[in-house]
């Protein structure tokens, strides 16, 4: 069964002050792992794909890297906007298309 | 392009009663994924449709259901209502579910009294 385990839970941030969230899976196969924000009453908003160990991406101030068991997503110099709870998820190439989803860290960034 | 849209946006129904949500698609994705939302289980899979055709299943009762429709718009039906299944329910598309990413609509926030 595919797991996901996020961490922190929650974080708070000054404005300004870096910091990385942890996301670990254990799947049987990795087709995917994707990183998305969500703000509260909304829809996740799609941030980041992943496919294979080594690959990193950026958008802004994030950047999500993928090792075989972990993802990370680097916050720099984060603002207060960027406060919202950030999902984790993997998609099993053995599973179909459902995505497993980690249940969040939840970010605040105090101005 | 115009994004993912869920109607209503909020419902308050009383036990034992059922409920029909709805969600359109991106234009031009055919696969249509539900989820729901919940603080103490978070996001978990209940369904995804492709073409009419319903292809992956979570871990949900029968009373949960859905279908499809040739233009990939798509439903999905809660027959007798429990407190249990107040929850925010999210649909998301993408182009075919394979390798592709999935975009959420906004959610319909579900209340059961």
């Amino acid at each position: 069964e595919d797991q996901v385990t996020q961490s922190p839970e929650a974080l708070r941030l000054q404005e300004g002050e870096s910091s990385s969230l942890n996301c670990s899976y254990t799947v049987s196969g990795l087709r995917g792992l994707f990183w998305y924000r969500q703000d509260p009453g909304k829809g996740p908003e799609f941030l980041f794909t992943l496919y294979s160990a080594g690959e990193e991406k950026e958008k802004e101030r994030l950047k999500a890297t993928l090792t075989k068991k972990e993802s990370f997503l680097h916050i720099t110099a984060p603002k207060p906007e960027d406060s919202a709870t950030y999902l984790c998820a993997v998609q099993d190439s053995g599973s179909a298309r459902q995505l497993t989803f980690g249940s969040g860290t939840q970010l605040t960034v105090l101005p | 392009k115009a994004g993912v849209t869920q109607t209503p946006r909020y419902l308050i129904k009383t036990r034992g009663q059922q409920v029909t949500l709805s969600c359109s698609p991106i234009s031009g994705h055919r696969s249509v994924s539900w989820y729901q939302q919940t603080p103490g289980q978070g996001l978990q899979f209940l369904f995804e449709y492709f073409s009419e055709t319903q292809r992956n299943k979570g871990n949900f009762p029968g009373r949960f259901s859905g279908r499809q429709f040739s233009n990939s718009r798509s439903e999905m039906n809660v027959s007798t209502l429990e407190l249990g299944d107040s929850a925010l329910y999210l649909c998301a598309s993408s182009l075919d579910g394979q390798y592709n990413e999935q975009f959420f609509g906004p959610g319909t926030r579900l209340t059961v009294l």
